[in-house]
């Protein structure tokens, strides 16, 4: 059981969009800063979103993040086949002093 | 361009030690403002950050496994290594060493490919 908690799946059709959310509490997301992870299987995570809503290069801009107290979203918009994957949320929990990651949200598109 | 190499034992056996080697090219673990790290993901827990290594010879564990972890360096090979003692089948894991940044520490920017530890007899 994961202290952040992620939906198993999400699914919705090519050029919709599709948002994950990730729920956590004071001592992660309510004060640090949430990462966010795709990972396709058999592959390493590769990182999505971090310093709040910033993309690595070659990211595309249809993946944005945001949070609101203890709850953190990624919305990926005009959805592909290539989008799917499974998507984690990251953060440091204060209380647990160690980095915590969400149970992995499964990305389908029909 | 940074590249990660994880290898080691496949097999391990229960109550043994477990060890992983990161191989780093196009980076020096010995060159400040990055931390090296370990990250293992089961079935049943997923992720899970294990420690992390900072060429000062700084370490910081994940308090859960503290006991039992241990992430060392070898400078002149450009590797890093990861111990953990006293193994069960809850440590059976792939197991990632990854990068982040000094200024940005916990987010993962460089990943190895993974390599799959089982705890059997």
């Amino acid at each position: 059981q994961s202290v952040l908690t992620q939906s198993p799946s999400a699914s919705e059709t090519p050029g919709q969009t599709v948002t994950i959310s990730c729920s956590g509490s004071s001592s992660n997301i309510g004060k640090n800063t949430v990462t966010w992870y795709q990972q396709v299987p058999g592959t390493a995570p590769k990182l999505l979103i971090h310093n709040y809503n910033q993309r690595p290069s070659g990211v595309s801009d249809r993946f944005s993040a945001s949070k609101s107290g203890t709850s953190a979203s990624l919305a990926i918009s005009g959805l592909q086949s290539e989008d799917e994957a499974d998507y984690y949320c990251a953060a440091w929990d204060d209380s647990l002093n160690a980095l915590i990651f969400g149970g992995g949200t499964k990305v389908n598109v029909l | 361009q940074v590249r990660l190499q994880e290898s080691g034992p496949g097999l391990v056996k229960p109550s043994e030690t477990l060890s992983l080697t990161c191989t780093v090219s196009g980076a020096s673990v010995k060159s400040g403002g990055y931390y090296w790290n370990w990250i293992r993901q089961t079935p049943g827990k997923g992720l899970e950050w294990v420690g992390s290594f900072y060429y000062s010879e700084t370490t910081n564990y994940n308090p859960s496994l503290k006991s039992r972890v241990s992430i060392s360096v070898d400078t002149s090979k450009n590797q890093f290594f990861l111990r953990l003692s006293s193994v069960t089948a809850a440590d059976t894991a792939l197991y990632f060493c990854a990068r982040d940044d000094f200024s940005e520490p916990y987010t993962f920017h460089v990943w190895g490919q993974g390599t799959m530890v089982v705890v059997s007899a």
